[in-house]
């Protein structure tokens, strides 16, 4: 079955870095896009960025352009987000989620991880 | 950016009551819809894709219906287990985005 376990959340002072980790288990990896999607404290979803299958293509939500790069590892069914620049605002639950179609971008479907903390406070 | 106005922000039912939550898109999404219900602590569960199918193993009392710019989402009979918090989603382009979700509760 699908399995999506996210790892790497925690307190960061403002400013400072994080990068998030997300394994993929049980589906070919190498053959859907994954999206990060977050939820701050008490609030709604909010979509963060994609990347496709092959790591050519990747899309941000204008919150975090600049200051967010997707990347992926085929090798190592990884997805990560390397978060710089961090502001109290980005606090929030992190979670990756795995394409519905193949060999496309198409959108977020059923399989999200469970999400991790990233808490910026200083 | 398509935006994805969502009502009511806030419901109370009876158990056995009809709810009904709408979403309304900035554009013509078509039929490019999911609905998601978000229990505290939980990731969120897919129950409709493209704006009507039951994705498996979801009851048959969660529906949803319409395409374009107005698109609706149902619950037959409110059941107890059903409190929670419900977003549509749209996917017809990039950047995803999200209604502002509707938290239901049990009178």
């Amino acid at each position: 079955q699908v399995q999506l376990v996210e790892s790497g959340g925690g307190v960061v002072q403002p400013g400072r870095s994080l990068r998030l980790s997300c394994v993929a288990s049980g589906f070919t990896f190498s053959a859907y896009g994954m999206h990060w999607v977050r939820q701050a404290p008490g609030k709604g979803l909010e979509w963060v960025a994609v990347m496709s299958y092959d790591g050519i293509n990747k899309y941000y939500a204008d919150s975090v352009k600049g200051r967010f790069t997707i990347s992926r590892d085929n090798s190592k069914n990884t997805l990560y987000l390397q978060m710089n620049s961090l502001r109290a605002e980005d606090t929030a639950v992190y979670y990756c989620a795995k394409d519905t179609q193949d060999y496309t971008i198409f959108g977020v479907g059923n399989y999200w991880g469970q999400g991790t903390l990233v808490t910026v406070s200083s | 950016d398509i935006q994805m106005t969502q009502s009511p922000s806030s419901l109370s039912a009876s158990v056995g009551d009809r709810v009904t939550i709408t979403c309304q898109a900035s554009q013509d999404i078509s039929n490019s819809l999911n609905w998601y219900q978000q229990k505290p602590g939980k990731a969120p569960k897919l129950l409709i894709y493209d704006a009507s199918n039951l994705e498996t193993g979801v009851p048959s009392r969660f529906s949803g219906s319409g395409s374009g710019t107005d698109l609706t989402f149902t619950i037959s009979s409110l059941q107890p287990e059903d409190i929670a918090t419900y977003y549509c989603q749209q996917y017809d382009s990039l950047p995803i985005t999200f209604g502002q979700g509707t938290r239901l509760e049990i009178k």
